[in-house]
């Protein structure tokens, strides 16, 4: 049984280009959750989604951050017009269902914005 | 506020020695407890969690937690510690009513030497 998959495991863009950042959950998982490490800090919250469903999005800049996890297809964190701020670790982790399980961490998405 | 902190930023410790990671937690109800731990450039490892029952809980890779409801601790411990488990540990909480998102303590940086 395959692990959470994260791709691409490092990603550089420039300041205004946008950013696409792809997580396939575990087989049989449907609840996805996206975390951002900043350097030297713990993880944040940012988005946890079942599939087509926003569950709970209070960790998401207002602005330029979305996420989604279609019926088909890997879930997708995307950042428009990335800034030099933007630039850490996105992690992407899965669990099989939201109530007292642990979640399942992927490698991570680094992100570099020059 | 609900939150969660690990005190120390670093715990130096000697092969063979026993290890204590600390973590405490503020918050109203029972939340879920959960330990990861990071390798560099790696996502998060599951260790180990608190949900309900016997307060002493084992984990993976010879870890295990107390959970301590009046003193709202959850530390990590390990009898003889390992240069291997040298790496950066995170607690995590998830608090009632937060719709399974997991909430980091800062992390501890475990340096275990010979």
């Amino acid at each position: 049984n395959a692990g959470v998959m994260q791709n691409p495991r490092h990603l550089v863009r420039r300041r205004g280009q946008e950013a696409r950042l792809r997580c396939s959950p575990m087989k049989g998982h449907s609840h996805v959750y996206w975390y951002r490490q900043l350097p030297e800090e713990g993880l944040k919250f940012m988005v946890y989604l079942q599939k087509e469903n926003i569950i709970d999005e209070s960790g998401m800049p207002k602005e330029r951050f979305s996420a989604e996890f279609p019926k088909e297809g890997p879930s997708i964190l995307r950042i428009q017009q990335v800034v030099r701020g933007d630039s850490a670790a996105y992690f992407c982790a899965s669990s099989p269902t939201g109530q007292g399980y642990e979640q399942f961490f992927g490698p991570g998405t680094r992100l570099t914005v020059l | 506020a609900q939150s969660v902190a690990q005190p120390e930023d670093q715990v130096n410790v000697a092969e063979g020695n026993p290890l204590t990671v600390k973590c405490t937690y503020s918050v109203s109800g029972n939340p879920y407890l959960f330990w990861y731990v990071q390798y560099p450039n790696r996502g998060l490892q599951f260790l180990l969690k608190y949900i309900t029952g016997d307060n002493l809980v084992k984990g993976s890779y010879g870890f295990e937690a107390e959970f301590n409801k009046s003193q709202t601790s959850f530390h990590l411990k390990k009898p003889s510690a390992l240069v291997s488990d040298s790496a950066l540990y995170f607690c995590a909480v998830r608090f009632t009513g937060t719709a399974s998102k997991l909430t980091f303590g800062t992390g501890t940086r475990l340096q275990v030497t010979l």
